[in-house]
This record gives C-alpha cells, structure tokens and sequence, in this order.
C-alpha cells in the first residue's frame, strides 16, 4: 500500500529566506504525488501535482517542488517565504492501480514564517 | 463560482443521534469524497463516488453511510453518533479528464462535528 511521510511537524522560518517542507513517499509503480495547502478554518487547496516529466514542477504561489525518484521524496520549496504562506501543508500519493484519484494523505507540517 | 458547498458548518450531536452532513458541488465533477480530519492524522477517505448512483468505501467507512443520487449533492449520513466521530468533515470533487484522472480535487471549508 502506499504511504507519505512528512518528518517535520512544524518548519519555522523567517519572511525572505527559502522554505522547504518535506515529504517521502512509498508506493508500488509509478508515483502520483500533489501538494495542498490548508490556511485555517479552509479546506485544502491544491498546490502542485508531479505526473511524469520534469522532476521540478512549478506551482501556484511561488511555490515549486522537487521530485526525486532515488530519494523517494517530493519536497516543497519556495525561495523567498512571505508571512502569508503560514499554513498547513498536506503532500498526497495517488493509488497508482485504481483508475481513480484515491490519495493518501500526510500528516501535514504547519509552516511558520516570521515577520 | 460556488464549488463545494458544505452545510452546517459547525453541530453538537448526542450519542446515539443521526444526521446528515450536506455536501453540493457546481463545477460537474464526476469524482466525490468524503474525508475526515483529525489532529496529527492527517486526512482519512471515509466514502467516494464515481458518479450518480456509485459509491465506495474508503479507508474509515464503519458507522458512515452515503448516497450520490445526482452528481452535483453526496451527503454523508451518520446513523448512531459515537463520541470518536467527533470530528472535522471535508468533502471534495474532481474531473475526470481521462483514464488515469490526476485533477486536483476541490475541497468545502468542512464541517465542525462534536459528538457529546
């Protein structure tokens, strides 16, 4: 079965410097991944999806992630965090064996930018 | 553009009660979930649907109960009310576009359960 894995439970970081969350993955053929991001009392946004192609996929709000197969990991980065991004990020792994979006989610790493 | 509407926003239920959190969408999606989110878990499938008339089982679907009779309404039915339902329920819809049907899926801002 497939899992996600998101190590940190919290990322603090100050406005105008980079930002990474991270997350890992396992999965059985080839992996579907998405990032979504959780602002309070909202359900989740979608952020980004990795389906195949370049490894960096770009996403919305200056955010962009990193796929990498070796690894096993799909980690959100940003290069300059605004005090707005505070929020809860989930990543998801789709069941690459059913023909219907049936993700897994994270448990989520609340991100923390200070002014 | 409305997207997913969910209704109420917020219930206090007893042990033992029943009802039924609403869930609409306006966009055609095929695709319809049900979540629910607890703290540090993440979010779990509790119930999805294809399309009218076709429904599944996720991850947590013991004490749940759905029915998609039309595509734009999938409410979730609680049947006998259970302090660890106590919960925040999401529901969410997305296309499909194709076989392998990678769409985002478009998320309601949940509806708040207390179970007392």
């Amino acid at each position: 079965a497939q899992s996600v894995a998101q190590p940190e439970d919290q990322v603090n970081v100050a406005e105008g410097n980079p930002l990474t969350v991270k997350c890992t993955y396992s999965v059985s053929g080839n992996p579907y991944l998405f990032w979504y991001v959780q602002y309070p009392n909202r359900g989740l946004q979608f952020l980004l999806k990795y389906i195949t192609g370049d490894n960096l996929v770009k996403g919305s709000y200056g955010f962009e992630a990193e796929f990498n197969k070796s690894q096993t990991s799909f980690h959100l980065k940003k290069p300059s965090a605004l005090v707005s991004d505070s929020a809860l990020y989930f990543c998801a792994v789709r069941d690459p064996n059913t023909g219907f979006q049936k993700l897994v989610f994270g448990t989520g790493t609340r991100l923390l930018v200070s002014p | 553009n409305a997207g997913v509407t969910q209704t109420p926003k917020f219930r206090i239920l007893k042990i033992g009660q029943s009802m039924t959190l609403q869930c609409t969408q306006d966009m055609n999606h095929n695709y319809m979930y049900w979540y629910r989110q607890d703290p540090g878990m993440g979010l779990k499938l509790i119930y999805y649907s294809v399309g009218a008339g076709i429904t599944d089982k996720g991850e947590v679907p013991n004490g749940y109960n759905v029915s998609r009779s039309t595509t734009e309404d999938f409410p979730l039915r609680l049947e006998l009310a259970a302090p660890s339902q106590t919960s925040v329920y999401f529901c969410a819809s997305s296309a499909r576009r194709d076989s392998n049907s990678n769409q985002p899926q478009h998320f309601g801002d949940g509806t708040r359960l207390s179970i007392l």
